[in-house]
């Protein structure tokens, strides 16, 4: 399968605790993406790479958040001192570079904090 | 603050139907509109559009862009119960702008086609 991969495809943790999330994206596309999903919401961008460059990130992203690209291909995201209000499903994209914008999803990371 | 808004939030349709689901957006510097369907998992890429007045077609799915009056429909002909799905409009911006391709999603259409 050449599609995006994520890992753990589900996370349960407690209150407080950190987590890392895993996305592996379309070996060819250079541009990774995360997204954040809550229960009847569309996705909502949280940052974005193109190669191993941070380029963007949205004020979504509290200082709780970090992510990496360190080699230009997987990507990981930490979430430091997790809350309840940080449950949601974690999608990750990738695509191809300038021109071609279509992003292709992976099946997401779900992470339930209690 | 960009934006996209999609209607209807729901809609329920007997087999054979045809549909149209609406979205439309307020995105700086846009330039792609992309629909995706969202079954229980990550949404799954349909169509995206740059031009306006081109349709595309996938089978029973078509798309079209109104770059003046900013929205665009998807329709789907003669539904089918597998259709049934969240249906998710996304809007983009220019390479190169301050936001280089992230997507604004509208909050989706919950379609629900009865056999």
């Amino acid at each position: 399968d050449t599609g995006v991969s994520q890992n753990p495809r589900h996370k349960i943790t407690k209150r407080g605790q950190n987590v890392t999330f895993r996305c592996d994206p379309i070996s060819e596309h250079n541009r990774l993406y995360w997204y954040r999903q809550t229960l009847g919401q569309g996705p909502e961008f949280l940052t974005y790479f193109q190669n191993e460059a941070q380029l963007e990130k949205s004020r979504l992203l509290s200082d709780r958040f970090s992510a990496e690209r360190p080699k230009g291909s997987f990507s990981t995201l930490e979430i430091q001192r997790t809350e309840q209000g940080d449950s949601a499903m974690y999608l990750c994209a990738s695509s191809l570079g300038a021109g071609r914008g279509e992003q292709y999803f992976g099946p997401g990371t779900r992470l339930t904090v209690t | 603050e960009d934006k996209v808004v999609q209607s209807p939030l729901s809609l329920v349709v007997h087999e054979g139907d045809t549909v149209t689901l609406n979205c439309s957006y307020e995105v700086t510097n846009f330039r792609s509109l992309l629909w995706y369907k969202q079954e229980k998992k990550a949404p799954t890429f349909l169509f995206m559009l740059t031009s306006s007045g081109i349709e595309k077609k996938s089978g029973r799915l078509s798309s079209i862009l109104d770059k003046k009056e900013l929205f665009s429909i998807l329709n789907i002909t003669a539904t089918q119960t597998g259709d049934s799905a969240v249906y998710l409009c996304a809007a983009g911006p220019r390479a190169g702008g301050t936001s280089y391709g992230k997507l604004t999603f509208g909050q989706g259409t919950i379609l629900t086609v009865h056999p």
